[in-house]
């Protein structure tokens, strides 16, 4: 149980163009999803967290209008990271927090990530 | 949140016992413990939590002492595939801003 999805694992986009990645909990109905960017030798920063039907909370520093974030259902959130620019090359990874059986409500349960290389 | 401390790195040889320290000095009351491994390119994976004492499960073990200031993973027997980056985070039950600090590498040599 415990299950997240993210889709695509690896894109490489254009400077100027937009990307969306997608994050499915496949066995259970996620409350709170959750968005992390890593650079490389680098821990995990959280970017924002969503609840379903609800806009999205940003981090500090985070733009909200190049980052968007939407929660339309309990197992799917998207970020598309709009007008990408090289310097938005990054490890991208969701995770999603429930609560049904098998799944411990207070954890978070992640993705396996998205790699974006934007030339 | 509070503030953790690992060792930024650990070496080890396969089947031996690894324990990894985390301080967590001002741990409030109400803060959980837990711990995630991550390999290269892939998300965080969840091991273990806690609050107090000991808690067991089938990857590893999780030592809290009654002061609650310091936590340790144990994992038994180690294997190459354990090589991975180790994340102590401290905070309150379902909390939002989960800090992921620097963590731990932990390198399994043959």
């Amino acid at each position: 149980g415990a299950v997240v999805s993210q889709h695509p694992s690896w894109v490489i986009c254009k400077s100027g163009t937009s990307v969306k990645i997608e994050c499915r909990s496949l066995d259970f109905q996620a409350t709170t999803m959750f968005w992390y960017r890593q650079f490389p030798k680098q821990s995990l920063m959280l970017m924002a967290t969503s609840n379903e039907g609800s806009k999205a909370t940003y981090e500090q520093g985070v733009e909200k209008d190049k980052f968007l974030i939407n929660h339309a259902s309990l197992t799917l959130s998207t970020l598309t990271v709009t007008s990408a620019h090289p310097e938005d090359s990054s490890f991208y990874i969701c995770s999603a927090r429930g609560s049904l059986a098998g799944v411990i409500k207070n954890i978070q349960y992640f993705g396996a990530g998205t790699r974006l290389s934007v030339l | 949140l509070a503030k953790t401390t690992q060792p930024i790195s650990m070496d080890s040889y396969e089947g031996q016992e690894v324990n990894i320290t985390c301080s967590h000095n001002n741990i409030a009351t109400n803060d959980y413990i837990t711990w995630y491994q991550q390999f290269p390119s892939q998300g965080p994976r969840f091991i273990i939590q806690g609050y107090k004492t000991k808690v067991t499960n089938e990857v590893a073990s999780l030592f809290i002492p009654a002061d609650r200031k310091s936590s340790t993973l144990s994992l038994p027997r180690v294997s190459l595939s354990d090589t991975a980056v180790y994340y102590c985070l401290v905070g309150p039950f379902g909390a939002n801003n989960l800090f992921f600090g620097t963590g731990t590498r932990l390198t399994v040599i043959p």
